[in-house]
């Protein structure tokens, strides 16, 4: 285990339905990302959060709306999806903005 | 605009043929380089950290290099447990994000 958690791991979602992605790290970092991982596509940055607060906003369409409490927890709030928006969302973590990412195991996100 | 290519997309090898996989990068103030290692249903497992031309990191059978334009992982003798994806990414100073490529996908064959 790498240390981030990431719940669930699998998902199926209508496209009016409204569910959240949770990712917990357990490694006293300070920086936490959501990235989207499409097949033949590169990883792509969404959002970034350093010490709680929102750094990052790559140009994400308003149907996700991400969620950072606290420096352990990160959520992704999705509703109103549409099918081209299933792939592997990774969570992962750093002890800064500018240091080594440490990944969670994903959730694979299916919408019909 | 940073960017990130690796190449093969795919590679098959034989049990104990060694090769390399290569990663060009174009990057305004280069932060670092990392390299990951992905299996299948899970997240990308970090490997190796680079900041500097001419440094080189070792793990067991793989051994990471850097240039000012490209990085190799080369893969000695490497086992049928190496099957993976391997990606590379860039962090430079002006954006302070991480850029992937796409990754190389590698199967070796027992």
């Amino acid at each position: 285990e790498t240390g981030v958690t990431q719940t669930p791991r699998h998902l199926v979602m209508g496209m009016t339905n409204k569910k959240s992605l949770k990712c917990e790290q357990h490694l006293g970092h300070n920086a936490m990302y959501w990235y989207k991982q499409s097949a033949k596509k590169p990883l792509e940055l969404m959002f970034v959060y350093n010490f709680k607060e929102q750094t990052e906003n790559n140009s994400v369409p308003s149907r996700f709306s991400p969620e950072c409490p606290n420096s352990s927890h990160l959520f992704l709030h999705l509703h109103t999806l549409q099918p081209e928006d299933s792939a592997l969302y990774l969570c992962a973590s750093s002890q800064d903005a500018k240091n080594i990412q440490y990944f969670g195991a994903g959730t694979r996100l299916s919408v019909l | 605009e940073d960017q990130v290519t690796q190449s093969p997309e795919a590679l098959r090898l034989q049990e104990g043929e060694s090769s390399s996989l290569n990663c060009s990068y174009t990057v305004s103030g280069l932060r670092g380089l990392f390299w990951y290692r992905q299996d299948p249903g899970k997240g990308p497992e970090f490997l190796f950290t680079l900041y500097s031309a001419g440094e080189e990191k070792e793990k067991e059978r793989l051994k990471a290099t850097l240039t000012k334009k490209e990085s190799f992982l080369h893969i000695t003798a490497p086992k049928p447990e190496d099957s993976a994806t391997y990606l590379c990414a860039v962090l430079g100073e002006n954006t302070g994000k991480l850029i992937f490529g796409q990754g190389t996908t590698l199967q070796v064959k027992p």
